[in-house]
Formats: C-alpha cells, structure tokens, sequence
C-alpha cells in the first residue's frame, strides 16, 4: 500500500499569510495527487487534481507543485475562509486510493 | 449541476448489516467512476470502495469480504451492502464521483453507528 503522510498535523497562521503544507508518498507516484479542504461538518472540496491542476471555481490563491513523492500544497495570501483542514490523497494506484492523515489551519 | 445524495444510515448492532444508497443527478452518471469514502468521528478521509462504469470493483482491505459496491446506471444509483457491521465502521460515509483521477463531486454524507 502507498502511504501518505503529511506535514506539519496542525498549523496556526494569520489572515494574509502564506502557508506551505507537505505530502510525503511512500513510493513514486508521477503527478497522481490531490488536494482537499474540508470545513467541519461539511463534506470535503476538491481543490487540486494532477499535483498543480486548479478545480474550477477554486481561488487562484491556492496552488500546488510537485513529482513523485514530495508535494506541496501553497496558500497565497491566507483568508478568513481557508481555515479548515486539508488532505492530500493519490490515485496512482485505482486499486487502493490513499488519503494523508490531514492538516488542521487554525487562526493563530 | 451535479449533485449526489445518499440515504440508508443508521443505528446498526455489531455483526448487522445495512445497504447505503447514492443517487445521482445533473450527470450521466454510467460515465464514471463511483466511490465511497468514509470518515470515523474525530478522524481523517479513509477511501471504501470503487465501482468502475463496467461493473468492476474494489475494496479497501478493512472491509474487504464484508462490503459489496454496486451500480445501477438505469436508477443513477450507487449502492454499498455492509454486512458485519463492527464498531470501527463506525463512520460518516460519503457518495463520490470519479474524475480525472481525483474524487470531484461529494454527496452530504450518511452517517452509520455500529452499537450495542
């Protein structure tokens, strides 16, 4: 099975701040990774496909990078409405899709 | 606008079972890739199951022999039969669409409680 794990498990920041947030796989997986947010008691958001593809009607505020087991995720410019906690998951393998363990953003 | 909704959770006795349904619309939902996802109280996204466009299937290893996806595209329906229920299904369980290899489209979620 891929792992994921992502880093750091909790984050605080300030409305205007850039923030990094890293998905690790434990083995290869090319371009095959997403990114989500989740709002509590919502269901979760597509906002990343293809490791920098943007979802449509996402912010271009959001932005992602990277190939084969090292990922980023960016936020530009933090607002009010991007606390929420985000996963990264891969679907190199669409036999067993894997989810990071996620990443709480608090409001510092 | 596409849109997906599941219905059939519950309060279920360990070793029960329950049949969650999915419905689809403003899609041709025969086009996808269909998935359940679910998420314990507390915890993270933990994908189900997958149900490909020609009936193919699988399953995460914790439900495997346990749970059964299925499909009818006539009734743009999504199904999931669970059959010993244990505690730790314990979840909100998701209805998600498939698309460029991303999960695109999330119902509202279905929560199952396995308890005595």
């Amino acid at each position: 099975d891929i792992q994921m794990t992502q880093s750091p498990s909790s984050l605080s920041a300030s409305v205007g701040d850039i923030v990094t947030i890293t998905c690790r796989a434990s083995q290869s997986i090319s371009s095959y990774l997403n990114w989500y947010q989740q709002k509590p008691g919502k269901a979760p958001k597509l906002l990343i496909y293809g490791a920098s593809s943007l979802q449509s009607g996402v912010p271009s505020r959001f932005s992602g990078s990277g190939f084969g087991t090292d990922f980023i995720l960016t936020i530009s410019s933090l607002q009010p409405e991007d606390f929420a906690t985000y996963y990264c998951q891969q679907s190199y393998s669409t036999l067993l899709y894997t989810f990071g363990q996620g990443t709480k953003l608090e409001i510092k | 606008e596409a849109q997906l909704v599941e219905s059939g959770g519950g309060l279920v006795q360990p070793g029960g079972s329950l049949r969650l349904s999915c419905i689809a619309s403003g899609f041709t939902f025969s086009s996808y890739w269909m998935h359940w996802v679910r998420q314990a109280p507390g915890k993270g996204l933990v994908w189900v199951s997958r149900c490909v466009s020609d009936g193919t299937t699988s399953y995460a290893d914790s439900v495997k022999g346990r749970f059964t996806i299925s499909r009818d595209d006539a009734k743009n329906t999504l199904y999931l039969q669970m059959n010993g229920l244990r505690a730790d299904d314990t979840a909100v369980y998701y209805c998600v669409r498939g698309y460029r290899r991303s999960f695109d489209i999330w119902g509202q979620g279905t929560m199952v409680t396995v308890s005595s």
